[in-house]
Order: C-alpha cells, then sequence, then structure tokens
C-alpha cells in the first residue's frame, strides 16, 4: 500500500521568495513514480513535476524542482521565485497498485 | 489543443435524481479515471478503464457507474445522488498506466445536490 504524508496543511510566502513544500512517502514497491500537482481555486489538477525512484538526478521544471531523498522518503517540492499566480492547493502523489494515491494537500498562499 | 474537457462544469441535481457527467479527451489515451474530491480533502479513485477494461475501487459505492463507449468519452453515472455526493469530480487520463505516466486531468464538474 502506498502512503503520502504532507504535514503542511497551508503555507504563507512573500512573493519573489523560494518556498519548499514538504512530502513524504512510504511504499513497499521497488520501484514507484511521484508527482506533484497544482489546484488553483478553479478546481482543475495540473501537473507539475514528476520523479522516478530510480532517477540519479533529481527532476527539474522550469522554477518547479523537485527536492529527492530516498533514504529518507522525501520528494519535497521547491519553487523558486514564487509568483501571486503560484497560490492554490499542491498535492503530492504516488503512483503503485495501478493508482495515484494523494496527500491531503498543502495551500499556498503568496503575499504580495 | 489536445486536452481532457468535462461536461458541464456545474452540475445541479435533486436528491435521488439520476444524473451523468461526461469526459472527453483528444489525447488518445489508452486510461481514464474517475475521481471525486470532496472539500478540503484530496481526490479519491473511483473507479478507471484500461481501453474497455473497467477497474472498480473496492470501496465505490454501488450507486456509482460508469460507462465508456469508445476511446474518446466516459461517463459517470450515479444512480440516486445522496446529499453526500456532492463533491467535485474530476476525470483524468494517461497513456498507460505505469510509474512514469502523469495524468492528465480536466477541469472537473462540481455537483450540487438539493
Amino acid at each position: 500500500a502506498q502512503k503520502i504524508t504532507q504535514t503542511q496543511p497551508g503555507m504563507f510566502v512573500q512573493e519573489k521568495e523560494a518556498v519548499t513544500l514538504d512530502c513524504t512517502y512510504d511504499t513497499s514497491d521497488p520501484s514507484y513514480g511521484l508527482f506533484w500537482y497544482k489546484q488553483p481555486s478553479s478546481g482543475e489538477m495540473i501537473f507539475l513535476i514528476y520523479q522516478g525512484s530510480y532517477d540519479q538526478q533529481n527532476a527539474t521544471e522550469g522554477r518547479y524542482s523537485l527536492n529527492f531523498q530516498k533514504a529518507r522518503k522525501s520528494a519535497n517540492l521547491v519553487i523558486s521565485a514564487s509568483q501571486l499566480g503560484d497560490s492554490a492547493m499542491y498535492f503530492c502523489a504516488s503512483f503503485g497498485n495501478e493508482k495515484l494515491t494523494f496527500g491531503t494537500g498543502t495551500r499556498l498562499t503568496i503575499i504580495p | 489543443d489536445a486536452m481532457v474537457i468535462q461536461n458541464p462544469r456545474y452540475q445541479v441535481t435533486q436528491f435521488g435524481k439520476p444524473v451523468t457527467l461526461s469526459c472527453s479527451q483528444t489525447l488518445n489515451h489508452n486510461v481514464m479515471y474517475w475521481y471525486q474530491q470532496k472539500s478540503s480533502q484530496a481526490p479519491k479513485l473511483l473507479f478507471h478503464y484500461y481501453d474497455k477494461d473497467f477497474n472498480n475501487e473496492a470501496d465505490t459505492p454501488d450507486n456509482f457507474q460508469s460507462r465508456r463507449p469508445n476511446t474518446s468519452f466516459c461517463f459517470l453515472d450515479i444512480r440516486s445522488p445522496g446529499l453526500g455526493d456532492a463533491a467535485m469530480y474530476l476525470c483524468a487520463t494517461s497513456t498507460r498506466q505505469g510509474l512514469n505516466q502523469p495524468q492528465h486531468f480536466g477541469d472537473g464538474t462540481r455537483l450540487s445536490i438539493l
């Protein structure tokens, strides 16, 4: 079984600062995939970044990077130079047993 | 642009009155998923299709049914909606099931029950 834990229900960050959203996972699968999604208030889920368990390098996509620490079972999302449009819910998820398991999410608010 | 489209964005129905939500995709993806997301909660998988193969989650109520008449379309039928079924319903697709296959979501349908 997969389990995703996001311990930060909400965060407030000043515009232009970097922000780290925490995610820890628990899985018995030898291979797994980790994803981050953004959900603005309008409701759509937007795929941000993916990290495979055997990837040697941390994933990066523009301002998004994933700080993957396999031994600690953590996959934190780092957003550099935050913008007002980054205000949203952020979900960490893992793929296993033919399905995506989501964490409870972190609501990020960017302050002007 | 290729995408996942859900109609309608907002749906209001009466308690006990059957309702159908629709999802279409132009991505030609093999897998289609339906999720239920209640306020301030994570999405919960209801079921998914791999091509025509239907996979129901063990805890999905019998009240929820799905149809996939072709690759492009998938429907969620709620036979007798109760107040507890008010939620956002999200449709998603992926090329195939796999560790490195991101799911592409539609904008969702927000269902209200009167």
